[in-house]
């Protein structure tokens, strides 16, 4: 089956650091990626859709400033914490949506996440 | 390598019962949750278990043996709104999730 991968796997830094964290989709294309952080048994909260080529679209209440999203291709966008502070500590998860699925926009892949650490 | 194994689809009638199995071979275990996703929305939270046994939560339930690699979600009474994907996924022993494809729900009057 498709696979997206990420990473770091887990990144711990100082308050105020910024942390790129890189979502990949390996055996497919993707133009639609989707940035997610998951709380400790809650659903996961959609952050921002990432489409190749053009400006994520963010949910509200997420700030753009804080969380920069770039896919500057059919596999990989990236998601940078900027200034993290402790309360940004989290479970950052992506998933990429494969192009040839065509008509199915139902599927989505999920990459393993990336545990956020901030001191 | 790591692999969860879920079936794609599954039809059922409204009012009635169905199980969703989940198989999974990983590195190590930290537990197994179950969410719902309907088209275009992000996952739901249905259930986390790590120990082995039956949780009941309302209309849905989530089973686990760990010995088995395998776990069941079990929806009761459906209605047409638990037409959807549900998603099984493992933490493995460094707390990364492992996915399974999701199988999609299709309920039928």
């Amino acid at each position: 089956g498709a696979v997206v991968s990420q990473h770091p796997s887990r990144v711990i830094c100082k308050s105020g650091t910024s942390v790129k964290i890189e979502c990949r989709s390996l055996d497919f294309q993707a133009t639609t990626m989707f940035w997610y952080r998951q709380f400790p048994k809650q659903s996961l909260m959609l952050m921002a859709t990432s489409n190749e080529g053009s400006k994520a679209t963010y949910e509200q209440g997420v700030e753009k400033d804080k969380f920069l999203i770039n896919h500057a291709s059919l596999t990989l966008s990236t998601l940078t914490v900027t200034s993290a502070h402790p309360e940004d500590s989290s479970f950052y998860i992506c998933s990429a949506r494969d192009v040839a699925s065509g008509g199915d926009t139902d599927t989505q892949y999920f990459g393993p996440g990336t545990r956020l650490t901030v001191l | 390598g790591q692999n969860i194994d879920q079936p794609t689809e599954m039809t059922a009638t409204e009012g009635a019962i169905v199980q969703i199995n989940c198989t999974y071979q990983t590195s190590g275990f930290n537990g197994l949750f179950w969410y719902q996703q309907h088209a275009g929305e992000a996952p739901t939270f249905l259930s986390y278990n790590v120990l082995d046994g039956l949780e009941e939560k309302g209309r849905f339930s989530s089973f686990l043996s760990r010995s088995k690699g395998y776990s069941y979600l079990l929806l009761k009474e459906l209605q047409m709104k638990d037409s959807a994907s549900y998603l099984c996924a493992v933490y493995d022993s460094n707390y990364q999730l492992i996915w399974g494809a999701g199988t999609k729900l299709i309920i039928k009057p």
